[in-house]
């Protein structure tokens, strides 16, 4: 089985603070994506990588900057904490783009 | 860009068939999932379409028609763990090569006794 882990469950920050959430996964994948999820909104994908230090803006990358240095880890990096950006975020991953994409459990994400 | 319609609730009473509906609107539309998300837990992969017709796969089915931008989940049986968020996502091809997935609001279906 697939594997996608996320560091935190749970994270409180204040705004201002430089935030990393991390992503690792197990299976060599080669896409890697970071989503938000918010009531009424859905999912929202804010970048995508498909391969090693490359990386894509999806549809909400303000605010955020990804790294991908390595093939199994993408990182998400809040430059600036502001309280828009209190979220639930999702991160997964897939071999191929059109091969389901494997989502890891998720980081409740509060800015205070 | 894509646009994505799916019902906000549902309910059903256990055993019975239920069906969720969803329409987009893509430009370089390249397939459909269907996911579902319980409360509080990652969404987990059920079909993807990308040609016309059904799709079956135990209790659940999915259906495509590219031409109408539509395409429904099927369940049938309903038990209780069925009640969930079902997620419906359309691929869409990047002009740079690629793809990438923009997802409905969901659908909360409630199984009831």
């Amino acid at each position: 089985d697939v594997k996608v882990t996320q560091s935190s469950r749970y994270l409180v920050k204040r705004t201002g603070e430089k935030v990393f959430l991390e992503c690792v996964q197990d299976m060599d994948h080669e896409n890697m994506f970071w989503y938000r999820q918010d009531p009424g909104l859905g999912l929202r994908l804010i970048y995508f990588s498909y391969d090693v230090k490359m990386k894509e803006k999806g549809d909400i990358p303000e605010g955020y900057s990804v790294s991908r240095e390595k093939k199994e880890r993408f990182s998400l990096i809040l430059e600036s904490a502001s309280t828009n950006q209190t979220s639930m975020y999702l991160c997964a991953s897939s071999q191929g783009y059109n091969q389901p994409q494997h989502f890891g459990d998720g980081t409740r994400l509060s800015i205070l | 860009g894509q646009n994505i319609d799916q019902p906000t609730e549902m309910t059903a009473t256990e055993g019975a068939i239920v069906q969720i509906n969803c329409t987009y609107q893509t430009s370089g539309f390249n397939g459909l999932f269907w996911y579902q998300q319980h409360a509080g837990e990652a969404p987990t992969f059920l079909s993807y379409n990308v040609l016309d017709g059904l799709e079956e796969k135990g209790r659940f089915s999915s259906f495509l028609s590219r031409s109408k931008g539509y395409s429904y989940l099927l369940l049938k049986e309903l038990q209780m763990k069925d009640s969930a968020s079902y997620l419906c996502a359309a691929m869409e091809g990047l002009t740079g090569g690629g793809n990438k997935l923009t997802f409905g609001t969901g659908t909360q279906l409630k199984v009831e006794l």
